[in-house]
């Protein structure tokens, strides 16, 4: 069973950076792009960008490009999403998804929410 | 940008048809994919590539895709229906895009 099991609920400061992580299991790591998709409060889904675990090269969503950071570690079956000068604007749940390659995003890991605040 | 454009809610009585319709220029000529979102709970894919479903997504869930605008079906409704429904297509411009939500309320 393909699981993504990520890191738990962070509260930060402003201007802060948070990095949270997703362990994958029941699947070869490095055929799947891994996807981070922000949702605020009472929202609807963003795309923030991806990895391609096979060799590190990712794509970013202009929104977050130079504040976000997604890297893949093949060694622990591990992706992580860190994204820096955090403002209250960024107060959401995070979720991971994988995507055999083909546009789409399935499973979701269980979302990792984020508290940016004072 | 590429944008696709849900209507913010759609409501249907048990055992009715429910379609949830997702709009873009030219939306036919991309691959549509849908997710189904229920309160607190991580988004789960019911259909991809228009029309196909994934294992273990009843066949109630269908969907289509044309013109301007792609449609996700969902036949005799059941009160676990009730949910957020999101498209979702990539986009060589615009990379990956999700439209802004559909609440499905089963009345």
């Amino acid at each position: 069973e393909v699981q993504l099991v990520q890191s738990g609920a962070e509260v930060k400061k402003p201007g802060a950076t948070v990095k949270i992580s997703c362990k994958v299991s029941g699947y070869t790591f490095t055929d799947y792009y891994m996807h981070w998709v922000q949702q605020a409060p009472g929202k609807g889904l963003e795309w923030m960008g991806l990895v391609d675990p096979e060799d590190g090269e990712t794509i970013y969503a202009e929104k977050f490009q130079g504040r976000v950071t997604i890297t893949a570690d093949t060694s622990t079956d591990t992706a992580y999403m860190e994204l820096s000068s955090l403002r209250s604007e960024d107060t959401a749940v995070y979720y991971c998804a994988t995507d055999p390659r083909k546009n789409w995003f399935d499973p979701w890991g269980q979302g990792t929410l984020v508290t940016v605040s004072s | 940008s590429y944008v696709l454009t849900q209507p913010p809610s759609v409501s249907v009585a048990p055992g009715q048809t429910a379609r949830i319709t997702c709009g873009g220029n030219n939306i036919g000529s991309k691959s549509v994919h849908w997710y189904q979102q229920k309160p607190g709970q991580a988004p789960v894919l019911v259909v991809y590539d228009d029309s196909d479903r994934p294992s273990g997504i009843p066949e109630r869930f269908s969907g289509s895709n044309s013109g301007n605008t792609a449609t996700l079906t969902i036949s005799r409704v059941e009160a676990g229906d009730e949910a957020d429904y999101y498209c979702q297509v990539w986009d060589s411009s615009s990379d990956h895009v999700f439209g802004g939500g559909t609440k499905l309320t089963v009345l």
